[in-house]
């Protein structure tokens, strides 16, 4: 079965310039997670859906972050304009909740670098 | 609030040497505990899961983890270490039937040495 994926795996973007990072999750999963990991402060949620819903924002670091998920395969995140700090690794992540909990699993990540 | 504390940002074995990594985490209801390990330029992989029941929980790759609810830990161990081990291991928390968003501690680096 294929992962979750997520595209672009690497990118390089001037500074003041628009981001976009897309994500497949698992086929039948109804959850979504958009995480951020930088040396400073690790992995941090920055929002997850339920069944396409926003569940929890609160981890997006401000205006200039946007995430939507138009249908269950497929997710966005936006940042605009990008700033130097942006420079980190983005993984999506999905998992089926039930009633005995749920597994998250991640993709590979998309190493953005913002000059 | 819940959280994840690993103690030891870098932790160093010889090659065969028992692996011990240690998490406590804090949480106000009955948690889910979670392994992830990461290897260089890669996403996170699971390697186990505490939920209910058995509080041994064995993993992927030979690993395990006791769940001990009394000292709030969650270590994770492996009897011989080999040299594929080396990575980046976090320790993680959700809670038990309500946000299944997980909070990660810092991570542990553990290298193997021949």
């Amino acid at each position: 079965d294929a992962g979750v994926i997520q595209s672009p795996r690497h990118e390089v973007t001037e500074m003041g310039q628009e981001v976009t990072l897309r994500c497949k999750p698992i086929s039948g999963h109804n959850s979504l997670f958009w995480y951020r990991q930088t040396m400073m402060r690790g992995l941090e949620l920055l929002i997850y859906f339920n069944n396409n819903v926003p569940i929890d924002d609160s981890g997006m670091p401000e205006d200039r972050f946007s995430a939507k998920m138009p249908n269950a395969s497929f997710s966005t995140l936006k940042i605009q304009p990008s700033e130097p700090r942006d420079s980190a690794v983005y993984f999506c992540a999905s998992s089926l909740r039930t009633v005995s909990g749920n597994t998250i699993y991640f993709g590979e990540g998309s190493w953005l670098t913002v000059v | 609030a819940q959280s994840v504390t690993q103690l030891g940002s870098h932790v160093s074995v010889s090659e065969g040497a028992l692996v011990l990594l240690r998490c406590n985490y804090s949480s106000s209801v009955p948690p889910y505990l979670f392994w992830y390990v990461q290897y260089p330029n890669q996403g996170l992989q699971l390697l186990l899961k505490y939920t209910t029941g058995a509080t041994l929980v064995k993993g992927i790759n030979g690993f395990e983890a006791e769940f001990k609810k009394s000292e709030t830990s969650f270590h994770l161990t492996k009897p011989s270490a080999h040299m594929s081990d080396a990575a980046e291991y976090f320790c993680a928390v959700s809670d038990q039937g309500g946000s299944e968003k997980l909070v990660f501690g810092k991570g542990t680096k553990l290298t193997v040495n021949p």
